[in-house]
């Protein structure tokens, strides 16, 4: 069945280092969306991607999907302790209805001040 | 801004008894979505509704059942609560007008005894 991989599943950093979280899907996507949870939080959308190789920026954080649109990866640049949480990545269900999302495992950040 | 609302935010029940939890979506959003999440888990689709009507299933047990009602709200129906049913259940509702971005609930914290 589909498939959404998420690498690493933990990354612990100092504050101030930068952090990657990368997705792999095992269908192409057509669009990949990702959620940050907050410890004890519920997960909070942070972006949409949609076209092949577009990037998009929030601030220190970077985005990418990939040109043949089955990877993505989310970027930190100088991280913060505001940023601990859990990143997960999500794309459509590709034999369920419109909008459906499958998720990936999530990339656990902890962030040393 | 109005948000996906959830009661109750906490649930203690005891094995083979009934629960009901409800979500409230955002206003004018016309998908309603239901995931479980485990301890470090990702969150696992359970249901959707597409305009007061079931669009999807994924991993939901014969033993719950869902609806959404004439005003959009939806309850989720869980019976002969098993111990591994305890988790978060977290409600998002989206909307085709936002791309089908998902805006989840603060969550339900059910735990069975």
């Amino acid at each position: 069945g589909q498939q959404v991989m998420q690498i690493p599943q933990y990354q612990h950093v100092q504050e101030g280092e930068d952090f990657t979280t990368y997705c792999n899907s095992s269908t192409t996507l057509s669009n990949i969306q990702w959620y940050k949870q907050r410890p004890g939080g519920h997960p909070v959308f942070l972006i949409q991607l949609v076209k092949s190789g577009e990037v998009k920026k929030q601030k220190r954080l970077t985005f990418q999907f990939g040109e043949a649109k089955k990877n993505s990866s989310l970027h930190i640049t100088a991280t913060q302790t505001t940023d601990v949480g859990t990143y997960f990545c999500a794309g459509p269900s590709s034999g369920g209805s419109q909008g459906n999302l499958i998720f990936g495992k999530g990339t656990k950040l902890s962030v040393k001040p | 801004a109005a948000g996906v609302i959830q009661s109750p935010r906490h649930l203690i029940k005891e094995k083979r008894e009934t629960a009901t939890l409800k979500c409230y979506p955002i206003p004018r959003h016309d998908t309603v979505y239901w995931y479980q999440q485990g301890p470090g888990q990702d969150p696992q689709f359970l249901i959707s509704f597409y305009e007061k009507m079931q669009s999807d299933k994924g991993s939901i047990p014969d033993r719950f059942s869902a609806q959404q009602f004439s005003d959009y709200h939806s309850e989720l129906n869980m019976s002969s609560l098993e111990l591994g049913d305890s988790a978060l259940y977290f409600c998002a509702s989206s909307s085709r007008d936002i791309s089908y971005e998902q805006y989840f609930g603060p969550g339900t914290r059910l735990t069975v005894t």
